[in-house]
């Protein structure tokens, strides 16, 4: 099974900063990684696929970025609706795993 | 506007069974492979089953294999996710979704308990 290593495990910024989330694969998965935000209570909301590609009707302060096998997500110019846990997914090969999730706190 | 709807979920004793059910509309549901997610109380996401758009190709976690299936019916653009021989660990917030993709259900809760 392809692990997905996730940090940090949480973070506060103030709105405005910039953060970033990464994701470390077991092994090469190309792009086929996603990012979700997950607010309380609510569904997981996709906000990039194949690692660099925005998603319909996010904002472009977010952004996906690969490394070999580290992949980040970036939110520059934190806004308060931010706020929530991050998961990265790959989907190169079953068993699909996500990561452990970031908690985003805004201050 | 895509909508997935979530149901069937609810308490059940360990060892028993219990069938959810996903109605799906707002787009061409046989076009589309679909998927279960579940998530535990306070936990993160995990991935449970997939099926092919036409339901020739299915795909298990190892925790589920041989307890649980995934179905469709693509005439009643419904996906199902039969649940035998529940075990505690199996308690989550079950959710459907479009490929992993855009579109999530709202997710229904099944507790596994005596």
């Amino acid at each position: 099974d392809i692990q997905m290593t996730q940090s940090p495990a949480s973070l506060s910024a103030s709105p405005e900063e910039i953060v970033t989330i990464t994701c470390q694969a077991s092994q090469d998965i190309g792009n086929w990684l996603a990012w979700y935000q997950q607010k309380p209570g609510k569904s997981p909301q996709l906000l990039i696929y194949s690692a660099t590609s925005l998603a319909d009707g996010i904002p472009s302060r977010f952004s996906g970025s690969r490394s070999g096998t580290q992949y980040s997500l970036k939110i520059s110019r934190l806004q308060v609706e931010d706020t929530g846990i991050y998961y990265c997914l790959q989907r190169y090969s079953n068993p699909l795993t996500f990561g452990s999730g970031t908690k985003l706190e805004i201050k | 506007e895509v909508q997935l709807v979530e149901s069937g979920g609810g308490l059940v004793q360990p060892g028993r069974s219990m069938k959810l059910s996903c109605a799906a509309s707002g787009f061409t549901f046989s076009n589309y492979g679909m998927a279960w997610v579940r998530q535990a109380p306070t936990k993160g996401l995990e991935w449970v089953a997939t099926i092919s758009y036409d339901g020739s190709s299915t795909y298990y976690r190892d925790s589920v294999k041989g307890r649980f299936t995934i179905s469709r019916d693509n005439a009643k653009s419904t996906l199902y996710l039969q649940m035998n021989s529940l075990r505690s660990e199996d308690t989550a917030t079950y959710y459907c979704t479009r490929d992993l993709t855009y579109d999530w259900g709202q997710g229904v809760m099944v507790t596994v308990s005596s």
